[in-house]
């Protein structure tokens, strides 16, 4: 079975700082994606970023990118200049490879929850 | 266009009720997800839908617990003889093709369950 973990229950830094969140996960798979999800207040899911293990490089997305150590198991998140709008709960996740039973299935964290401060 | 909708947004029961929770996922989407979320945890996956087909139901914590898409389109999630322990974050999600982790799934804002 796979696990995900997040040790930073919570964290606050001031607007346009670089915050970076933690996550580290344990699975046998060799074929597996990594995934970062954030929750605002309304609930809503929604993806932020998507890493595959097999690529080496680092996944990005404007001002969201992550630092896949793959050997380590790890997989953080940091987001620079920072928004008020980034101030969410945000769950680390992990998905097999693949189109076998149980590949569709996300598996996450407890979350971090992370306020911006004006 | 419009997302993933989950009604009811609330709803409250009695321990021992019985209680429906629908999704509609966005259209022509093919996959369909069901999703718990305990206070403070992150979400559990409960069941898988391709089509009209539970794909994988591996997550349902018990037989309390069923779900049905009879068309492929909208899902109900049925919770028989709640109980306490039910109290949780239902979110549905779905996916254009045939789930898998290249297929992005777009979530509800889920329907918050009390059971008293």
């Amino acid at each position: 079975a796979q696990t995900v973990t997040q040790s930073q229950p919570e964290m606050s830094v001031q607007e346009a700082e670089t915050v970076t969140l933690s996550c580290t996960y344990d699975t046998s798979e060799s074929n597996y994606y990594l995934f970062w999800y954030k929750q605002p207040p309304s609930r809503q899911m929604i993806l932020v970023i998507r890493q595959e293990a097999y690529k080496q490089q680092n996944a990005t997305e404007n001002r969201f990118s992550v630092n896949f150590q793959k050997a380590a198991k790890s997989f953080s998140l940091k987001i620079s200049d920072s928004q008020l709008g980034d101030t969410a709960m945000y769950f680390c996740a992990f998905m097999k490879g693949g189109t076998i039973q149980g590949a569709q299935k996300l598996v996450f964290g407890q979350g971090t929850r992370l306020t911006i401060n004006p | 266009g419009a997302g993933v909708s989950q009604t009811p947004s609330n709803k409250v029961t009695e321990k021992g009720k019985y209680v429906e929770l629908r999704c509609d996922p966005i259209s022509g989407h093919t996959a369909l997800y069901w999703y718990r979320q305990s206070l403070g945890q992150g979400p559990e996956f409960l069941i898988y839908f391709q089509g009209t087909g539970a794909a994988d139901d591996s997550g349902l914590p018990n037989d309390r617990f069923f779900a049905v898409r009879p068309e492929g389109s909208v899902s109900t999630l049925k919770i028989q003889r709640t109980e306490r322990g039910d109290s949780a974050v239902y979110l549905c999600a779905s996916s254009p093709r045939a789930g898998g982790p290249t297929d992005t799934q777009y979530f509800g804002p889920g329907t918050r369950l009390t059971v008293l």
